[in-house]
C-alpha cells in the first residue's frame, strides 16, 4: 500500500543539526512531492517546505529559508530533511506528507519527534 | 499571506451534527481541504476540493464552501470523531499551503 515510512525520534542539543528522513513506498516516487510539515507541542501544522519527486526543486517557507535543507535520493525513494542551528522551540513532531497536483496532502508519515535539550 | 481562521473547540452530543467553520476573505472562491488528527497520530485527509471524500472516509464527513466561510459537517457524531480538524488551501500568490489554526471536536 502507499505509505510513507520516517525515520525515529531525536534528541539534540541546541545549536546542532537533525536529519530527518522520509522513505516512500507504493507509488511512483518521481510524480510527486513530498512536503514537510511541523506541530510543536499543543500547536497547529506548520508547513516547512516541500521537494519534488521529480528533479529536487525546493520551495521553503520563509521563516526556514538558510536553515533547512530538503533532498531526496530516487534511487532509494527517499526524502531527507535537515534543519540546522536547532534551538528550543524547534521541538516538535515532524511529517512527510505526499501532494501530486492537486493541491492537497493525500498521505502523511508517522512523524519524528524532535526533541532539543540541553 | 492569506490567513484561515477556526473556532479553537467545537462541541457536539453523541448522534448529533458538528459544524467546523474556516474563515478567510473570499474563501467561497478557493478550493479548501480538511484534516483529522486523533490525538497521538497523524493527520488525515477527510476532504478534499471543499466538498469531495477520499475512499475510506464516512459519508457522514461532508463539506462546503460560500462567501467567506468553508465548513466540515459531521453527522450522526460518534465518540470516535474526537479530534483535531485542520482546513488547509493553497495561496497561490505564495505558492506555499495555509493552514487554518485547527478546531478540536469534542464529543460530550
Amino acid at each position: 500500500q502507499v505509505q510513507l515510512v520516517q525515520s525515529g525520534a531525536e534528541v539534540k542539543k541546541p545549536g546542532a543539526s537533525v536529519k530527518v528522513s522520509c522513505k516512500a513506498s507504493g507509488y511512483s516516487f518521481t510524480s510527486y512531492g513530498l512536503n514537510w510539515v511541523r506541530q510543536a507541542p499543543g500547536q497547529g501544522l506548520e508547513w516547512m517546505g516541500r521537494i519534488s519527486g521529480y528533479n529536487g526543486n525546493t520551495n521553503f517557507a520563509q521563516k526556514f529559508q538558510g536553515r533547512v535543507t530538503m533532498t531526496i535520493d530516487t534511487s532509494t525513494s527517499i526524502a531527507y530533511m535537515e534543519l540546522r542551528s536547532l534551538r528550543f522551540d524547534d521541538t516538535a513532531v515532524y511529517y512527510c506528507t505526499r501532494r501530486g497536483l492537486p493541491p492537497f496532502f493525500d498521505i502523511w508519515g508517522q512523524g519524528t519527534t524532535v526533541t532539543v535539550s540541553s | 499571506s492569506y490567513v484561515l481562521t477556526q473556532p479553537p473547540s467545537v462541541s457536539v452530543a453523541p448522534g448529533k451534527t458538528a459544524r467546523i467553520t474556516c474563515g478567510g476573505n473570499n474563501i467561497g472562491s478557493k478550493s479548501v481541504h480538511w484534516y483529522q488528527q486523533r490525538p497521538g497520530q497523524a493527520p488525515v485527509l477527510v476532504v478534499y476540493y471543499n466538498t469531495d471524500r477520499p475512499s475510506g472516509i464516512p459519508e457522514r464527513f461532508s463539506g462546503s464552501n460560500s462567501g467567506n466561510t468553508a465548513t466540515l459537517t459531521i453527522s450522526r457524531v460518534e465518540a470516535g470523531d474526537e479530534a483535531d480538524f485542520y482546513c488547509q488551501l493553497w495561496d497561490s500568490s505564495s505558492d506555499h499551503p495555509v493552514f487554518g489554526g485547527g478546531t478540536t471536536l469534542t464529543v460530550l
